[in-house]
């Protein structure tokens, strides 16, 4: 079974570019999760999908990020315009159930905006 | 959720056992004890969760306190592949995210 992938690996943007990560979750799997790693910073979760619904969008930090989910199968974050604090690893995970003990996490996007 | 304490860092002798621990004092009856860590480069992974029972699992150990308000993660036999950031957390069942904190730092030394 395949795990959570997430696309690209690494991206490198100047400020004011727009970026689109993408996170596909595991087959079957109906909740999805958005995290990410600021520089010197704690994992800090960014929001919870339910199929294409946002359950729990409070860790979004401003409107320059927008998650999308349609169809409920694979997800995306925008950043735009991009901004060099927004640089970081973002992490993305997927649970069977929203009680599930265990999210399962992909490798991350480590974004670098120059 | 309550707020959980671990030590920073800590070294462990290769094949030895790691105990790494937990202090979350404030944690409420209905909140479970799980631990997830990160290798470098990869996304954090699930160990073990427990509620008050000791729980065991082929990764690791996990014993929680009779007051529950700490608790240790036991990996009986660490590999130089062990060597990770291990986060404790506590949070209800159906919380939507899980809340990482500063980890503990294992090295693990041949």
């Amino acid at each position: 079974e395949a795990g959570v992938t997430q696309f690209p690996s690494h991206s490198v943007i100047e400020k004011g570019q727009t970026v689109t990560l993408r996170c596909d979750p595991i087959s079957g799997h109906d909740n999805l999760y958005w995290y990410r790693r600021v520089m010197g910073k704690e994992i800090k979760f960014l929001l919870h999908f339910v199929k294409e619904s946002k359950q729990d969008e409070s860790g979004m930090p401003n409107n320059r990020f927008l998650a999308e989910r349609t169809g409920g199968t694979y997800s995306t974050l925008k950043v735009q315009p991009a901004e060099l604090e927004d640089s970081g690893v973002y992490f993305c995970a997927s649970a069977k159930a929203q009680n599930s003990y265990e999210q399962y996490f992909g490798p991350g996007t480590r974004l670098t905006v120059t | 959720d309550a707020k959980t304490t671990q030590p920073p860092s800590m070294d462990c002798a290769e094949g030895r056992a790691a105990n790494l621990p937990c202090n979350h004092s404030t944690i409420s009856g209905n909140e479970y004890v799980y631990w997830y860590r990160q290798i470098h480069s990869q996304g954090p992974q699930y160990i073990i969760h427990g509620l008050k029972n000791n729980e065991t699992n082929e990764m690791a150990s996990l014993i929680i306190t009779e007051d529950r308000k700490s608790s240790t993660l036991i990996l009986p036999h660490a590999t130089l592949r062990d060597t990770a950031v291990y986060y404790c957390i506590v949070r209800v069942a159906w919380a939507d995210d899980m809340r990482f904190g500063a980890g503990t730092r294992l090295t693990v030394k041949p």
